[in-house]
């Protein structure tokens, strides 16, 4: 079974860039079947889905992050990464990261790592 | 954007059924996801495309989806059903993803 974990500094200061990592276990990131995305919950609020990248192809961010959101693959690692710049305590929350969607139309996500809190503070 | 609204809080009593609705505006027309996240673990998938299950979770979990109101309904309900419950939708308006704010399941 693929397993997911997410790793990277839990505290960042203000105006600065958060980075995280997913390494992806059991599985490869290749597969053609899959999307891998980022989703964040807000302390005490639900789930906010960040964005996803397809190994071979594109890329999408939810419209409201789209101009500070980066995700990446490194297929050579198995890893997949988010980077948000110019980050603001509006940008602490437990971070995600998760198999789906799929390639042919499942609209889910069926594999999540345990989430890393990162606080925004200086 | 579209709007998922849940209730904040579902108790029952062990042994019971527990019901989890998830309103939206024709949310009928679109599948309805569900996820299981107990107390500092990952969210778990428990009902796809209104009412499948996927491998490995229990039979007690079901869904359905009509007109304005998805159903979580979780059945028997156990000691270890005590989790917040999110729905979650694709909205193909702006090929965004878009979950509901999440109903905790109190275990009386």
């Amino acid at each position: 079974q693929v397993q997911l974990q997410e790793s990277g500094p839990g505290l960042v200061t203000p105006s600065q860039t958060l980075s995280l990592t997913c390494t992806v276990s059991g599985g490869s990131i290749r597969s053609r079947d899959y999307y891998w995305s980022w989703i964040r919950q807000h302390p005490g609020k639900g789930l906010e889905w960040i964005g996803y990248k397809y190994p071979h192809g594109n890329t999408y961010y939810n419209p409201s992050l789209k101009s500070r959101v980066t995700i990446s693959i490194d297929t050579s690692r198995n890893q997949f990464s988010l980077k948000v710049i110019s980050v603001t305590a509006a940008d602490t929350a437990v971070y995600y990261c998760a198999r789906g969607p799929t390639k042919w139309g499942d609209k889910n996500f069926d594999q999540w790592g345990q989430g890393t809190m990162v606080t925004v503070s200086s | 954007s579209y709007v998922l609204t849940q209730p904040p809080s579902v108790s029952v009593a062990p042994g019971q059924t527990a019901t989890i609705t998830c309103g939206g505006n024709n949310i009928g027309s679109k599948s309805v996801h569900w996820y299981q996240q107990r107390p500092g673990q990952a969210p778990v998938l428990v009902v796809y495309d209104d009412n499948a299950r996927p491998s490995g979770i229990p039979e007690r979990f079901s869904g359905s989806n009509s007109g304005n109101t998805a159903t979580l309904t979780i059945g028997r309900v156990e000691a270890g059903d005590e989790a917040d419950y999110s729905c979650q939708v694709w909205d193909s308006s702006i090929e965004h993803y878009v979950f509901g704010s999440g109903t905790k399941v109190s275990v009386l």
